[in-house]
């Protein structure tokens, strides 16, 4: 099956550094999605990305949607400690109703104040 | 965005036991949900997809008929946990997925069973 690499698997920084992490999958994806989960809750969507070389920005954060379709990228600016979290990507074959998700493994992020 | 909600957010039983877990969509009707399971430090694990009015999609390796699920309507996915074990213990997470063209899916804010 499909399958997602997540690197790095876990990041410790300081405060106000600029974090970056990324996924690659050996097959073609037409959405990527970046997610946030903390501790005992469910992830919360952040970035959404759906066309090939397509780069978004929400706030402190950036994503890319590589232009192979088989990778993308998560960039997070002047980090600060309510950053700390699992950061997991994602990926979706199809748009409609009843497409899966298939997820890499994720980053644990530490910021240390 | 959209909210889904779980319930409840934490359960314990005793083993044999079967759990009931609710799922909804509160501000949107939901054609498709999703059930995944999180072991700690582990990423989400698919193990159903549901269609309302439809029975349940298993992945391989989930026993249907250990993890009951229903969609009996647009609003609501419920997943049984029967004859609960204590490696039944584990993270329990919804999503769901509207009618839109954009295919985005919304997830709970998850369950935590454990069985004793």
């Amino acid at each position: 099956g499909q399958q997602l690499n997540q690197s790095p698997q876990s990041m410790f920084i300081q405060e106000g550094e600029d974090v970056s992490m990324n996924c690659t999958s050996s097959s073609i994806f037409n959405t990527w999605l970046w997610y946030k989960q903390d501790p005992g809750e469910g992830p919360v969507l952040l970035i959404a990305l759906y066309k090939a070389g397509e780069l978004t920005s929400n706030g402190r954060l950036t994503a890319q949607f590589g232009i192979t379709r088989k990778d993308s990228f998560l960039n997070i600016s002047a980090s600060i400690p309510s950053d700390v979290g699992i950061y997991f990507c994602a990926g979706q074959l199809g748009v409609t109703s009843g497409s899966r998700l298939t997820f890499g493994e994720g980053t644990q992020l530490t910021v240390n104040p | 965005g959209a909210v889904v909600s779980q319930h409840p957010s934490r359960v314990i039983c005793k083993s044999g036991t079967s759990v009931k877990i609710e799922c909804r969509s509160l501000d949107f009707q939901a054609t498709t949900m999703f059930w995944y399971r999180q072991f700690p430090k582990q990423s989400l694990m698919l193990m159903a997809t549901s269609n309302e009015g439809s029975k349940a999609t298993y992945e391989q390796g989930v026993e249907k008929d250990k993890f009951l699920i229903n969609h009996a309507s647009l609003t609501l996915s419920t997943l049984t946990v029967t004859s609960a074990h204590p490696e039944d213990s584990s993270f329990y997470i919804c999503s769901a997925q509207g009618r839109t063209n954009t295919g985005e899916l919304f997830f709970g804010e998850g369950s935590r069973l454990t069985v004793l």
